[in-house]
């Protein structure tokens, strides 16, 4: 069936810098699509959402970019601190339940 | 109030036994969530509830049965499971089922069948 999935399964970034997440989705049906941080041993943290209509979100110190021509999402973390480490999941959801993407491991070095 | 609860934390059970796990949300949300998460791995959905009544059943063996007593609260009894069983069970609530609106999760209970 089709599935979302990540490009990078661990990322390694300095403290301060920007961290890029990227996630790619094959179900062109898809039309909301939510970032998720887990931290160990803690369930899924709502992070940010986009819908569709829009291409770019931006929250506190996180931004989704969305692109429905190629099925790209991607996550940006400004200033990237130890506290961003965990496993990021990308989710799509059309008219389907939930789905999520394998997820990517931020690690943060100080 | 905006979270989800799950209790126990941490369960360890023969496979012989029967125990139940709970989640509760008083958001006023009319859609909950079973996952089940093995390590390393994204969260699987395994069952829907929408305005308590079950609406998706992803295939899950019936060793797992789940309940939803009124619209705050999911519970999930389990019997006769097997060591593979063993995951995070994380339970998630949302506005209602259908809507594009995020997922809130709980904590998760960590299962271990021996």
């Amino acid at each position: 069936g089709e599935s979302v999935g990540l490009h990078l399964p661990t990322l390694s970034v300095q403290e301060g810098d920007n961290s890029i997440i990227n996630c790619a989705y094959s179900n062109s049906a898809s039309d909301y699509f939510i970032w998720y941080k887990q931290e160990s041993g803690k369930g899924p943290q709502f992070i940010i959402d986009i819908r569709s209509n829009m291409d770019k979100r931006q929250g506190q110190r996180v931004t989704v970019l969305l692109n429905k021509t190629v099925k790209h999402l991607s996550l940006q973390i400004a200033a990237t601190q130890p506290g961003d480490s965990a496993v990021y999941f990308c989710a799509e959801k059309g008219n389907t339940p939930l789905v999520f993407g394998k997820g990517t491991r931020l690690s943060v070095i100080a | 109030d905006t979270e989800v609860t799950q209790t126990p934390k941490h369960l360890v059970m023969g496979m012989t036994n029967k125990k139940s796990l709970k989640c509760e949300q008083h958001m006023g949300h009319r859609a909950m969530y079973w996952y089940k998460q093995k390590a390393k791995k994204p969260p699987e959905l395994m069952f829907v509830y929408s305005y308590e009544k079950l609406s998706i059943n992803e295939s899950v063996p019936s060793r797992f049965s789940p309940e939803c007593p009124n619209s705050s609260l999911l519970n999930l009894h389990l019997h006769a499971l097997q060591p593979e069983d063993s995951a995070l069970y994380l339970c998630a609530s949302s506005l209602s089922g259908q809507g594009r609106n995020e997922q809130f999760f709980g904590p998760g209970t960590r299962l271990t069948v021996l």
